[in-house]
């Protein structure tokens, strides 16, 4: 109850394409959801995030779609660009807690 | 802003060493930092959290003997792996949480430490 689960784990995007990453958890006790973009041999950076009372939230080219009632959330990369190739992590904070329950991860990589 | 950094970057010793691993909160307050393991191609796994000035929360399978973590100061928390061996190698994170009055504060993280032990 306490995994979130994410996919796919590995995409391929054409330069200019949309990007999607999916992530479905169980546990309706999570109230934050934040996306982290890790480079190779770097730490997690935080990309955007999301509260549940809240459907749908941009920051440029990307996008976290959040849909409560199938306990689902995504991020969509706009304009999918070499340099977003990287691995992206979903994630869930439970109310109460600060801990941070990941997702598995998705290596991205955008073909120029 | 909200800037961690983490030391060493990389470290190789022999087995049987310990080794220090610095976490510091460059711009701002951290009442609460995370110790985080990740292996090659996999995600992170936590293996404890560090609140200033009280004992470490660690994860169940996770050996508070072997991993011991202190929480000085509100900007700087320490991982030491004591007796290091080759089954300790692995890529090591931190992150850190800014004092808050809102609870849900984003997790900033350091650009981790490759340990390799030989």
């Amino acid at each position: 109850q306490q995994q979130v689960k994410q996919s796919p784990q590995s995409l391929i995007v054409q330069k200019g394409g949309i990007s999607i990453i999916n992530c479905a958890y169980e546990n309706t006790a999570f109230d934050y959801f934040p996306w982290y973009q890790q480079f190779p041999g770097k730490g997690p950076a935080l990309l955007i995030a999301i509260r549940p009372d809240v459907s749908e939230k941009k920051e440029g080219r990307f996008t976290i779609s959040f849909n409560k009632s199938a306990k689902q959330f995504s991020l969509h990369i706009m304009d999918s660009q070499p340099g977003d190739s990287a691995t992206y992590f979903c994630a869930a904070q439970l109310t109460g807690f600060q801990k941070l329950v990941f997702g598995t991860g998705t290596r991205l990589l955008v073909s120029p | 802003g909200a800037v961690v950094s983490q030391h060493p970057s990389w470290v190789i010793c022999k087995s049987g060493t310990s080794v220090k691993i610095e976490c510091r909160s460059l711009d701002f307050q951290a009442t609460t930092m995370f110790w985080y393991r990740q292996f090659p191609k996999q995600s992170l796994m936590l293996m404890a959290t560090s609140n200033e000035g009280s004992k470490a929360t660690y994860e169940q399978g996770v050996e508070k003997d072997k991993f011991l973590i202190n929480h000085a100061s509100l900007t700087l928390s320490t991982l030491t792996v004591t007796s290091a061996h080759p089954e300790d190698s692995s890529f090591y994170i931190c992150s850190a949480t800014e004092l808050s009055e809102d609870f849900n504060q984003p997790q900033h993280f350091g650009d981790g430490t490759r340990l390799s032990i030989l």
